[in-house]
Protein backbone atom coordinates (compact mmCIF):
# COMPACT_ATOMS: atom_id res chain seq x y z
CA UNK A 1 0.00 0.00 0.00
CA UNK A 2 1.05 4.02 -0.30
CA UNK A 3 3.38 5.28 1.96
CA UNK A 4 4.61 8.54 3.25
CA UNK A 5 8.12 8.97 4.43
CA UNK A 6 8.88 12.20 6.64
CA UNK A 7 12.00 13.27 7.77
CA UNK A 8 14.09 14.25 9.88
CA UNK A 9 11.84 13.03 13.13
CA UNK A 10 12.96 15.15 15.49
CA UNK A 11 14.60 18.56 14.31
CA UNK A 12 16.37 21.20 17.18
CA UNK A 13 17.24 24.61 16.23
CA UNK A 14 18.10 27.99 17.61
CA UNK A 15 15.33 30.91 17.53
CA UNK A 16 15.89 32.63 14.53
CA UNK A 17 17.08 29.78 12.30
CA UNK A 18 15.16 28.04 9.59
CA UNK A 19 13.67 24.94 9.77
CA UNK A 20 12.85 22.70 6.66
CA UNK A 21 10.66 18.98 6.66
CA UNK A 22 10.65 16.74 3.91
CA UNK A 23 7.93 14.15 2.96
CA UNK A 24 8.35 11.63 0.36
CA UNK A 25 5.31 9.37 -1.29
CA UNK A 26 5.96 5.56 -2.52
CA UNK A 27 3.50 6.57 -4.51
CA UNK A 28 1.81 9.58 -7.19
CA UNK A 29 -0.35 11.38 -5.43
CA UNK A 30 -3.42 13.66 -6.78
CA UNK A 31 -2.64 15.81 -3.81
CA UNK A 32 -0.54 16.63 -0.58
CA UNK A 33 -1.79 18.19 2.52
CA UNK A 34 0.25 19.71 5.55
CA UNK A 35 -0.97 19.78 9.03
CA UNK A 36 0.00 21.46 12.47
CA UNK A 37 -0.37 19.25 15.44
CA UNK A 38 0.51 20.32 19.23
CA UNK A 39 1.34 17.99 21.76
CA UNK A 40 -2.47 16.62 23.41
CA UNK A 41 -3.98 18.12 19.80
CA UNK A 42 -5.42 17.55 17.02
CA UNK A 43 -4.26 17.98 13.21
CA UNK A 44 -4.94 21.13 12.28
CA UNK A 45 -4.94 22.28 8.09
CA UNK A 46 -2.38 24.49 7.43
CA UNK A 47 -2.41 23.51 2.70
CA UNK A 48 -3.09 22.19 0.11
CA UNK A 49 -0.64 21.36 -2.82
CA UNK A 50 -2.38 19.83 -5.94
CA UNK A 51 -0.02 20.64 -8.92
CA UNK A 52 3.31 19.28 -10.01
CA UNK A 53 5.79 21.88 -8.88
CA UNK A 54 3.55 24.00 -7.34
CA UNK A 55 5.06 26.45 -5.25
CA UNK A 56 2.76 28.27 -2.20
CA UNK A 57 3.73 30.77 0.36
CA UNK A 58 1.77 31.68 3.99
CA UNK A 59 4.19 34.45 5.68
CA UNK A 60 7.12 32.60 7.06
CA UNK A 61 6.00 28.84 5.38
CA UNK A 62 7.27 27.89 2.27
CA UNK A 63 5.28 24.60 0.59
CA UNK A 64 6.71 22.59 -2.35
CA UNK A 65 5.45 19.84 -4.23
CA UNK A 66 7.70 17.98 -6.36
CA UNK A 67 7.33 17.58 -10.33
CA UNK A 68 6.65 14.04 -10.06
CA UNK A 69 4.11 14.64 -7.60
CA UNK A 70 5.94 11.96 -4.76
CA UNK A 71 8.12 14.63 -3.00
CA UNK A 72 6.95 17.67 -1.08
CA UNK A 73 8.84 19.92 1.55
CA UNK A 74 7.94 22.35 3.99
CA UNK A 75 10.43 25.07 4.93
CA UNK A 76 10.13 27.64 7.62
CA UNK A 77 12.23 30.80 7.21
CA UNK A 78 13.22 32.33 10.95
CA UNK A 79 11.60 30.02 13.26
CA UNK A 80 9.77 31.57 16.38
CA UNK A 81 8.78 30.15 19.47
CA UNK A 82 5.48 29.95 18.17
CA UNK A 83 6.68 27.36 15.44
CA UNK A 84 7.22 24.80 18.08
CA UNK A 85 5.07 21.48 17.41
CA UNK A 86 4.23 18.84 14.88
CA UNK A 87 4.45 19.50 11.36
CA UNK A 88 2.75 16.29 9.52
CA UNK A 89 2.02 15.80 5.95
CA UNK A 90 -0.91 13.55 4.09
CA UNK A 91 -0.56 12.13 0.71
CA UNK A 92 -4.25 11.57 -1.13
CA UNK A 93 -3.48 8.96 -3.41
CA UNK A 94 -4.48 9.09 -7.27
CA UNK A 95 -7.84 8.24 -7.69
CA UNK A 96 -10.76 10.28 -6.16
CA UNK A 97 -9.80 10.44 -2.76
CA UNK A 98 -12.28 7.16 -1.06
CA UNK A 99 -9.49 6.03 0.52
CA UNK A 100 -8.65 9.00 3.09
CA UNK A 101 -5.19 10.52 3.67
CA UNK A 102 -1.74 8.81 4.40
CA UNK A 103 -0.36 11.09 6.75
CA UNK A 104 4.00 10.38 7.53
CA UNK A 105 5.20 10.58 11.28
CA UNK A 106 5.68 14.27 11.45
CA UNK A 107 8.43 16.18 11.88
CA UNK A 108 8.91 17.35 15.69
CA UNK A 109 10.13 20.89 15.95
CA UNK A 110 11.60 21.98 19.26
CA UNK A 111 12.93 25.68 19.22
CA UNK A 112 15.46 26.49 21.76
CA UNK A 113 15.23 30.43 22.70
CA UNK B 1 -19.88 28.10 12.88
CA UNK B 2 -19.17 24.90 15.38
CA UNK B 3 -16.32 22.68 14.07
CA UNK B 4 -16.01 18.98 14.46
CA UNK B 5 -16.99 17.82 17.42
CA UNK B 6 -16.59 14.31 19.36
CA UNK B 7 -17.93 12.64 21.65
CA UNK B 8 -16.27 11.54 24.63
CA UNK B 9 -13.04 13.20 24.86
CA UNK B 10 -11.82 10.66 27.05
CA UNK B 11 -12.09 6.82 27.55
CA UNK B 12 -11.00 4.05 29.68
CA UNK B 13 -12.28 0.28 28.95
CA UNK B 14 -10.60 -2.86 29.82
CA UNK B 15 -9.64 -5.45 27.46
CA UNK B 16 -12.53 -7.17 25.32
CA UNK B 17 -14.97 -4.30 26.28
CA UNK B 18 -16.36 -2.38 23.32
CA UNK B 19 -16.37 1.08 22.65
CA UNK B 20 -18.62 3.16 20.35
CA UNK B 21 -17.34 6.63 19.65
CA UNK B 22 -19.31 9.75 18.06
CA UNK B 23 -19.04 12.34 15.79
CA UNK B 24 -20.30 15.51 14.36
CA UNK B 25 -19.11 16.90 11.39
CA UNK B 26 -19.19 21.14 10.32
CA UNK B 27 -22.46 21.92 9.01
CA UNK B 28 -22.73 20.99 5.37
CA UNK B 29 -19.77 18.49 5.23
CA UNK B 30 -20.55 14.88 3.62
CA UNK B 31 -17.66 13.06 4.51
CA UNK B 32 -16.81 11.96 8.22
CA UNK B 33 -13.13 9.92 8.24
CA UNK B 34 -11.94 8.48 11.23
CA UNK B 35 -8.67 7.64 11.80
CA UNK B 36 -6.29 6.57 14.57
CA UNK B 37 -3.21 8.08 16.45
CA UNK B 38 -1.01 5.93 17.96
CA UNK B 39 1.29 8.14 20.58
CA UNK B 40 4.39 9.38 18.11
CA UNK B 41 3.04 8.15 14.82
CA UNK B 42 0.99 9.94 12.29
CA UNK B 43 -2.75 9.62 12.25
CA UNK B 44 -3.92 6.12 10.42
CA UNK B 45 -6.81 6.22 7.97
CA UNK B 46 -9.45 3.24 9.52
CA UNK B 47 -12.81 4.48 7.48
CA UNK B 48 -14.25 7.08 5.54
CA UNK B 49 -18.18 7.52 5.13
CA UNK B 50 -19.41 9.60 2.38
CA UNK B 51 -23.10 10.62 1.66
CA UNK B 52 -23.95 7.55 4.52
CA UNK B 53 -21.94 5.46 2.33
CA UNK B 54 -18.40 3.63 3.05
CA UNK B 55 -16.25 4.86 0.90
CA UNK B 56 -13.17 3.75 1.90
CA UNK B 57 -11.28 1.31 4.57
CA UNK B 58 -7.92 0.76 6.20
CA UNK B 59 -5.88 -2.16 7.13
CA UNK B 60 -7.97 -2.91 10.15
CA UNK B 61 -9.36 -5.99 11.33
CA UNK B 62 -13.14 -6.17 11.47
CA UNK B 63 -13.36 -5.66 15.30
CA UNK B 64 -13.59 -1.91 13.69
CA UNK B 65 -16.54 -0.83 12.23
CA UNK B 66 -18.36 2.67 11.17
CA UNK B 67 -21.72 3.92 10.51
CA UNK B 68 -22.75 6.96 9.13
CA UNK B 69 -26.20 8.85 9.70
CA UNK B 70 -28.77 10.80 7.47
CA UNK B 71 -27.70 14.22 9.26
CA UNK B 72 -23.80 12.70 8.59
CA UNK B 73 -23.12 12.15 11.76
CA UNK B 74 -20.94 9.32 12.41
CA UNK B 75 -19.87 6.66 15.12
CA UNK B 76 -17.27 3.86 15.16
CA UNK B 77 -17.82 1.07 16.80
CA UNK B 78 -14.59 -1.23 18.33
CA UNK B 79 -15.51 -4.62 19.69
CA UNK B 80 -13.62 -7.07 22.17
CA UNK B 81 -10.52 -4.19 22.82
CA UNK B 82 -7.07 -4.92 22.74
CA UNK B 83 -4.37 -3.42 25.00
CA UNK B 84 -2.97 -2.00 21.53
CA UNK B 85 -6.43 -0.17 20.64
CA UNK B 86 -5.15 2.62 23.42
CA UNK B 87 -4.79 5.53 21.22
CA UNK B 88 -6.39 9.09 19.95
CA UNK B 89 -9.37 8.60 17.93
CA UNK B 90 -9.93 11.12 15.57
CA UNK B 91 -12.60 12.37 13.32
CA UNK B 92 -12.20 14.28 10.21
CA UNK B 93 -14.85 16.05 7.94
CA UNK B 94 -15.12 17.57 4.56
CA UNK B 95 -17.11 18.85 1.75
CA UNK B 96 -16.15 16.21 -0.68
CA UNK B 97 -14.15 13.43 -0.55
CA UNK B 98 -11.54 13.40 1.72
CA UNK B 99 -8.36 12.67 -0.69
CA UNK B 100 -9.49 15.56 -2.80
CA UNK B 101 -10.62 17.80 -0.26
CA UNK B 102 -9.45 19.85 3.23
CA UNK B 103 -10.19 17.67 5.92
CA UNK B 104 -11.45 19.25 9.05
CA UNK B 105 -10.08 17.47 12.53
CA UNK B 106 -12.09 17.32 15.43
CA UNK B 107 -10.25 17.32 19.36
CA UNK B 108 -10.16 13.66 19.19
CA UNK B 109 -11.52 10.58 21.83
CA UNK B 110 -8.35 9.74 24.10
CA UNK B 111 -8.92 5.66 24.22
CA UNK B 112 -7.34 3.90 27.14
CA UNK B 113 -7.22 -0.02 27.36
CA UNK B 114 -6.30 -1.64 30.45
Amino acid sequence: GQQVMQIPQYQHVQEGEDFTTYCNSSTTLSNIQWYKQRPGGHPVFLIQLVKSGEVKKQKRLTFQFGEAKKNSSLHITATQTTDVGTYVCAGAAAGGGADGLTFGKGTHLIIQP
Amino acid sequence: DAGVTQSPTHLIKTRGQHVTLRCSPISGHKSVSWYQQVLGQGPQFIFQYYEKEERGRGNFPDRFSARQFPNYSSELNVNALLLGDSALYLCASSLELAGADTQYFGPGTRLTVL
